[in-house]
């Protein structure tokens, strides 16, 4: 993996559902993991930042894992809100690079 | 305030003619980035300042595009003979301490800007 990916690119799901989707990053000299939340209209904001590998962070209904070894993570979102339609980010930094590469992000739509 | 704050929020311009967008970042933040959305598209990176290093313009799509950073702190992204798919928005970002690992972006508001 050179670049960052996510997948799926976009998934709607039903209120109450539970989802998740995947980031893959570059495993190689691998500094920190970090997922966003950008909701139309407003400025992306951060969820979670992970750095060690089998990380597990959680925010209310939202939770992530980490696989450093492999690069991927993935973002879980239990019991789906209206309010949780968002295009979610990650972005990896690499060490000694401060520079952070964001995937296309997934776009999500929970309908109600 | 607090937050990164961006001017202006929303610019139309003519195909043609220069643009400035600013960015305010958080006090005390050493890194500062620009992204673009276009369209469609996922978030672009354009460049990145870091301290009193040399700027990482590998992002930047064409050499009407250009930006610099006075006294670490104020930004401005200026584009030359702005043509329309320079229509996107344009957000800043910074962030704290270069080296920290947990090292989380702020993100300003964004500028929206349209070229006819």
């Amino acid at each position: 993996i050179l670049n960052v990916e996510q997948s799926p690119q976009s998934l709607h799901v039903q209120e109450g559902d539970s989802t998740n989707f995947t980031c893959s990053f570059p495993s190689s000299n691998f500094y920190a993991l970090h997922w966003y939340r950008w909701e139309t209209a407003k400025s992306p904001e951060a969820l979670f930042v992970m750095t060690l590998n089998g990380d597990e962070k959680k925010k209310g209904r939202i939770s992530a894992t980490l696989n450093t070894k492999e690069g991927y993570s993935y973002l879980y979102i239990k019991g789906s809100q209206p309010e949780d339609s968002a295009t979610y980010l990650c972005a990896s930094t690499k060490g000694g690079y401060q520079k952070v590469t964001f995937g296309i992000g997934t776009k999500l739509q929970v309908i109600p | 305030g607090a937050g990164v704050s961006q001017s202006p929020s929303n610019k139309v311009t003519e195909k043609g003619k220069d643009v400035e967008l600013r960015c305010d970042p958080i006090s005390g933040h050493t890194a500062l980035y620009w992204y673009r959305q276009s369209l469609g598209q996922g978030l672009e990176f354009l460049i990145y300042f870091q301290g009193n290093s040399a700027p990482d313009k590998s992002g930047l799509p064409s050499d009407r595009f250009s930006a610099e950073r006075t006294g670490g702190s104020v930004s401005t992204l200026t584009i030359q003979r702005t043509q329309q798919e320079d229509s996107a928005v344009y957000l800043c970002a910074s962030s704290l301490v270069p080296g920290v690992r947990q090292e989380t972006q702020y993100f300003g508001p964004g500028t929206r800007l349209l070229v006819l």
